[in-house]
């Protein structure tokens, strides 16, 4: 079964540089979720978005910026990059049903480093 | 909002033991409950579910989990661990609430596993 897919797996940048990340969903997915996993910490949500509009905003930093396009792949764009933003960032995506939880499905992951 | 605590960071155990781990959340209400597992350097993987309905779920990889109301506990129990079962698992929670299906994680349990 086709899975969620995040591109790069892995990205190096400087600091002070800029990085995105992109997500695609499972086919028929409409909802994208990004969570920030920080070196020995547990992942924690920044942001959603469901049919193309943000659905949710948790702990994302104002330097980072997200959309969610027609074909409802996701780009997490990140400008002016401090070292503490190194982490493992997860997409997950999910189909939305009324009445139910909609359960997530995660990506691989993105390691970014900044160095 | 809900949280979640996972109150061992690190459980050794050898190889054939029973393994448990233990979960408890905060929440207003009966969340969705969790248990996810990941391998040095990979991904989310879900292991098991609770939704509703029966309290002890089976998940993959021969894990159950069991809900109990009483404590807001959701631990994770393996029979028989294999060497293959060291990794860092994580218990997570969403909300019972409409347009809220972000999900919160515990700070994660890492097990290694002995021969």
């Amino acid at each position: 079964a086709a899975g969620v897919i995040q591109s790069p797996r892995h990205l190096i940048k400087e600091k002070r540089e800029t990085a995105t990340l992109k997500c695609y969903p499972i086919p028929r997915h409409d909802t994208v979720y990004w969570y920030q996993q920080g070196p020995g910490q547990d992942p924690q949500f920044l942001i959603s978005f469901y049919e193309k509009m943000q659905s949710d905003k948790g702990s994302i930093p104002d330097r980072f910026s997200a959309q969610q396009f027609s074909d409802y792949h996701s780009e997490l764009n990140m400008s002016s990059l401090e070292l503490g933003d190194s982490a493992l960032y997860f997409c997950a995506s999910s189909r939305f049903t009324s009445g139910t939880y909609n359960e997530q499905f995660f990506g691989p992951g993105t390691r970014l480093t900044v160095l | 909002a809900q949280s979640v605590t996972q109150p061992d960071i690190h459980i050794t155990v050898s190889e054939g033991a029973s393994l448990e781990l233990r979960c408890n959340y905060s929440y207003g209400a009966t969340p969705y409950l969790f248990w996810y597992v990941q391998s040095p350097g990979q991904g989310l993987q879900l292991l098991l579910k609770y939704f509703s309905g029966d309290t002890l779920v089976q998940g993959i990889k021969g894990f159950e989990a069991e809900f109990k109301r009483s404590q807001s506990s959701f631990n994770l129990r393996k029979p028989s661990v294999h060497w293959s079962d060291a990794a860092e698992y994580f218990c997570a929670v969403g909300a019972r609430r409409s347009n809220d299906y972000k999900l919160s994680f515990g700070a994660g349990t890492t097990v290694t596993v002995r021969a």
